[in-house]
């Protein structure tokens, strides 16, 4: 049972280029959330999917898109790289099964790191 | 005010000591309170979950939610290196599928 897993690991891009990062759950969860973590700042919401064919914009949506694919896959996409968009992005997700105790408990993937050049 | 309030840190201590990480919240109708911890380089993980409140006890972690002071704390007691890590208080008001609000997190180091 891999949880949460998140690709890439690691990117390097150049300012102005685009990029997806990929994520996908296998507890069969309703729910799943991207986060950007900066140093000093603790954890941003950026877009949350809070069941299948819905998403809503969280704290700091702005340069990101996303795509609810299906069930088990959320994708962050940045169309045009800015240097303020170097971070590590974590995606999550939550809902109420078998293996996890409460529906909004939430479980993380290791993690993206971005860094914009 | 934001919503969750916690102390950055960095906090260090002597192995074996007793450990207090708290937050502070401004939202009475929060009902759910989480600890993560995060290991450097990893995503967090579920460290401790509790409803309304009162003490949880688990281990060596022990987590108390004050409602009437809106104050969360986690104790670690005999405190080890590889409790070192990174640990965000986190809450919401349902049960459902709603995002977490967060505080920033303590960075916590237990010296040998």
């Amino acid at each position: 049972n891999a949880g949460v897993t998140q690709t890439p690991k690691f990117q390097v891009l150049k300012t102005g280029q685009s990029m997806t990062l990929q994520c996908a759950q296998d507890m069969n969860h309703n729910s799943m959330y991207w986060y950007r973590q900066d140093p000093g700042m603790g954890l941003r919401l950026i877009y949350y999917s809070a069941s299948e064919g819905t998403t809503d914009k969280g704290e700091v949506p702005n340069g990101y898109n996303v795509s609810r694919l299906n069930k088990r896959e959320f994708s962050l996409r940045l169309e045009s790289a800015a240097p303020s968009q170097t971070s590590v992005y974590f995606c999550a997700s939550s809902g109420l099964t078998v293996a996890t105790i409460a529906k909004n408990i939430q479980y993380f993937g290791a993690g993206t790191r971005l860094s914009v050049l | 005010q934001k919503e969750v309030e916690q102390d950055p840190g960095p906090l260090s201590v002597p192995e074996g000591a007793i450990v207090s990480l708290n937050c502070t919240y401004s939202n009475s109708a929060f009902q759910y309170f989480m600890w993560y911890r995060q290991y450097s380089r990893k995503g967090p993980e579920l460290l401790m979950y509790t409803y309304s409140s009162g003490n949880k006890e688990d281990g060596r972690f022990t987590a108390q939610v004050d409602k009437s002071s809106k104050y969360i704390s986690l104790f670690i007691r005999d405190s080890q290196p590889s409790d070192s890590a990174t640990y965000l208080c986190a809450m919401n008001l349902h049960s459902g599928n709603t995002p977490l609000v967060f505080g920033k997190g303590t960075r916590l180091s237990v010296i040998a």
